[in-house]
């Protein structure tokens, strides 16, 4: 079946660099994306967007990338803060239906 | 901004209890969506409602009904609780255009976790 997935779990950086959170789709015909970030305990915080006809997105500290020849979505995070420490889940969303397919997530670890 | 609220952030009840957990949102959405997030298992759709008196279930919604009245409230139902019910359970919302400007992205609430015992 279709499936939104991530490739790491886990990542871990220092405070000040730059973080990178991968996620990968299954479906060619998802159009819309989005990716969440929760703290613990809270619920999802929409973070930045993007529709299948860009391939860059930028927000503020934040830009999302979509590849969709590999199928391949990233959120980019400049200069790691300590509050930028959650779990980051990407969703797709295939047609004109209301239901987003989420991903698992990925716990961002911010060292100082 | 727009703001979901849900009844009670933590929630303990019996095997056999009848749940209702509430969601409130303020911003004249037309959609709202019950979703249960489990560790490894992302969030899974329990029911969605487009409009009021109107639901959709989602992708699991044994032992779950709903209630929609007014356009503003979501309302999550447990008829008879099961310890496997115990879970994070989001509300969320999203604007289909009637009067906010529409979008596919859904807000959500802070979220109840429920533990049935």
């Amino acid at each position: 079946g279709e499936s939104v997935g991530l490739h790491l779990p886990t990542l871990s950086v220092q405070e000040g660099d730059n973080s990178i959170i991968n996620c990968a789709y299954s479906n060619s015909a998802s159009d819309y994306f989005i990716w969440y970030k929760q703290e613990s305990g809270k619920g999802p915080q929409f973070i930045i967007d993007i529709r299948s006809n860009m391939d860059k997105r930028q927000g503020q500290r934040v830009t999302v990338l979509l590849n969709k020849t590999v199928k391949h979505l990233s959120l980019q995070i400049a200069a790691t803060q300590p509050g930028d420490s959650a779990v980051y889940f990407c969703a797709e969303k295939t047609g004109g239906g209301n239901k987003l397919t989420f991903g698992t997530g990925t716990q961002l670890k911010v060292e100082l | 901004d727009v703001k979901v609220t849900q009844s009670s952030r933590y929630l303990v009840k019996r095997t056999g209890e009848k749940v209702f957990l509430e969601c409130v949102q303020d911003m004249d959405h037309e959609n709202m969506f019950w979703y249960r997030q489990d560790p490894g298992l992302g969030l899974r759709l329990i029911y969605f409602s487009y409009d009021v008196k109107m639901k959709e279930k989602g992708d699991i919604p044994e032992g779950y009904s709903v209630s929609r009245e007014k356009k503003e409230r979501f309302s999550l139902i447990l008829e008879s609780a099961s310890t496997n019910q115990t879970s994070m359970y989001l509300c969320a919302s999203r604007s289909r255009g009637r009067v906010a400007p529409s979008t596919d992205t859904q807000y959500f609430g802070p979220g109840t976790r429920l533990t049935v015992l």
